[in-house]
């Protein structure tokens, strides 16, 4: 089945410890999207790719970057985390953007400590 | 910016009792969309209303888009523990690829 995949599903990082989370998708969607989640929160929306364009957040902060290499796969490297970017790290796609159905994968729940 | 705002923010009823969250933007949106998240899970998709006053139903659930296109409801009939989530709406925002996740109302079924 066509999906979106996440890697690894929980990460443990040292406070400071450069961390990568991974997605993949093979819906073979133009957009990608990564969103940060906290208990009882909304999904907060950090950047996303519409192919190779990149489009940061004004509030997303310079820690966090990404890489798009290529359209399946998509990155979030936290450069030095600290203990508020503990939370649930959500990517999703969608064919091409915000009149269609963003799809999610499973998440990678991030603990920093 | 753009605000999404829902209430409640919290709901809690009886297995069999109807339930209803309500989703109010501060611009007129293009679309609305509704997700559900299971405790410990990922936004799911459930549906999207473009029109003005639509109204589309998924089985005991009932979505409405607002005359303005400013507010959305979904209302469910008869709870099962199976609609126990967080159900949040989401709208369009900034640019055309973007989507701005309401505050959710996260509802729990009591058998």
């Amino acid at each position: 089945d066509a999906m979106v995949i996440q890697n690894p599903r929980y990460q443990v990082t040292q406070f400071g410890k450069p961390v990568t989370l991974s997605c993949s998708q093979t819906l073979n969607h133009n957009v990608m999207y990564w969103y940060q989640q906290k208990s009882s929160q909304a999904p907060k929306l950090l950047f996303h790719y519409y192919d190779k364009d990149f489009n940061n957040e004004a509030d997303t902060p310079d820690n966090f970057q990404s890489r798009r290499p290529n359209t399946s796969f998509c990155f979030l490297d936290i450069r030095s985390p600290g203990l508020g970017d503990a939370a649930m790290y959500l990517c999703a796609t969608s064919r091409k953007g915000a009149f269609e159905t963003q799809y999610f994968g499973p998440g990678t729940r991030l603990l920093v400590l | 910016g753009q605000q999404v705002m829902q209430i409640p923010q919290y709901q809690h009823v009886q297995e069999g009792e109807d339930f209803t969250t309500y989703c109010n933007s501060s611009t007129t949106l293009s679309n609305i969309q509704w997700y559900k998240q299971r405790p410990g899970g990922h936004p799911v998709f459930l549906i999207q209303l473009v029109k003005s006053g639509e109204v589309k139903k998924q089985k005991r659930l009932t979505f409405q888009f607002g005359e303005a296109k400013k507010n959305s409801s979904l209302h469910i009939t008869a709870t099962q523990t199976t609609d126990v989530g967080t159900y949040f709406c989401a709208g369009p925002a900034g640019s055309a690829r973007q989507l701005t996740f309401g505050s959710g109302t996260q509802l729990t079924v009591l058998p």
